[in-house]
């Protein structure tokens, strides 16, 4: 079955800063790649999507790249915030299957 | 319109008990799904069901966890002679399809304690 890796577990940067969480997948099927961001006691909200056949997609200060060959995607956050701080989940799914999810990025923006 | 809602939002039971968790999809979603979250983990799969059939249980981490749905709505994920191990963050999700690429919504969760 699907496998996902999630990197870095923990990621400190400075208010402006980029931020960047990386994923890789096994299953060459997958072809949805979404990424969901869950505060602290609440529930995962999805932020960002892409689809396999789109290399990339932005959405104001967020951004999604995907590479299949390579078999990995990316989330970009550009000019962090405080309110930016939370656990990153990055998922994989292909037809007749569930998400199948990363384990997680705890992302920290100090001003 | 409203989300998914789940209930109870919090339960604390002894172990060895049963408990049901409830989860309510959005209106006219036909896919549902239940992950675990246990403290600063991931988001594990256990089960999902397609209409009120669930043709992949092979998340769920034993036989003592099973799950229904009826009338194509509501589900009720029960955990019988529950244990410590047990304890976590229920989370059910929905969405309009199955489809490979259709947007998960997801309710608050249940925050299971088994003392």
């Amino acid at each position: 079955g699907e496998n996902v890796e999630q990197h870095p577990s923990t990621l400190s940067v400075q208010e402006g800063d980029s931020a960047v969480i990386k994923c890789t997948y096994s299953d060459s099927a997958s072809n949805y790649f979404p990424w969901y961001k869950q505060e602290l006691g609440k529930r995962p909200q999805l932020i960002i999507d892409i689809r396999s056949n789109v290399g990339e997609k932005k959405d104001q200060r967020i951004a999604v790249t995907l590479n299949k060959t390579a078999k990995h995607f990316s989330l970009h956050i550009t000019e962090t915030q405080p309110e930016d701080s939370a656990v990153y989940f990055c998922a994989a799914k292909q037809a007749g299957t569930a998400l199948i999810f990363g384990k997680g990025t705890t992302l920290s923006v100090s001003s | 319109g409203a989300g998914v809602s789940q209930s109870p939002s919090n339960k604390v039971t002894e172990k060895g008990k049963d408990v049901e968790l409830r989860c309510d999809p959005i209106s006219g979603h036909t896919a549902l799904y239940w992950y675990r979250q246990s403290l600063g983990q991931g988001l594990e799969f256990l089960i999902y069901f397609q209409g009120n059939s669930a043709p992949d249980k092979s998340g769920l981490p034993s036989d003592r966890f099973s799950a229904e749905r009826t009338g194509g709505s509501v589900s009720t994920l029960t955990i019988q002679r529950t244990q410590q191990e047990d304890s976590a963050v229920y989370l059910c999700a929905s969405s309009l399809s199955f489809s490979a690429q259709e947007t998960q919504y997801f309710g608050p969760g249940t925050r299971l304690l088994v003392l």
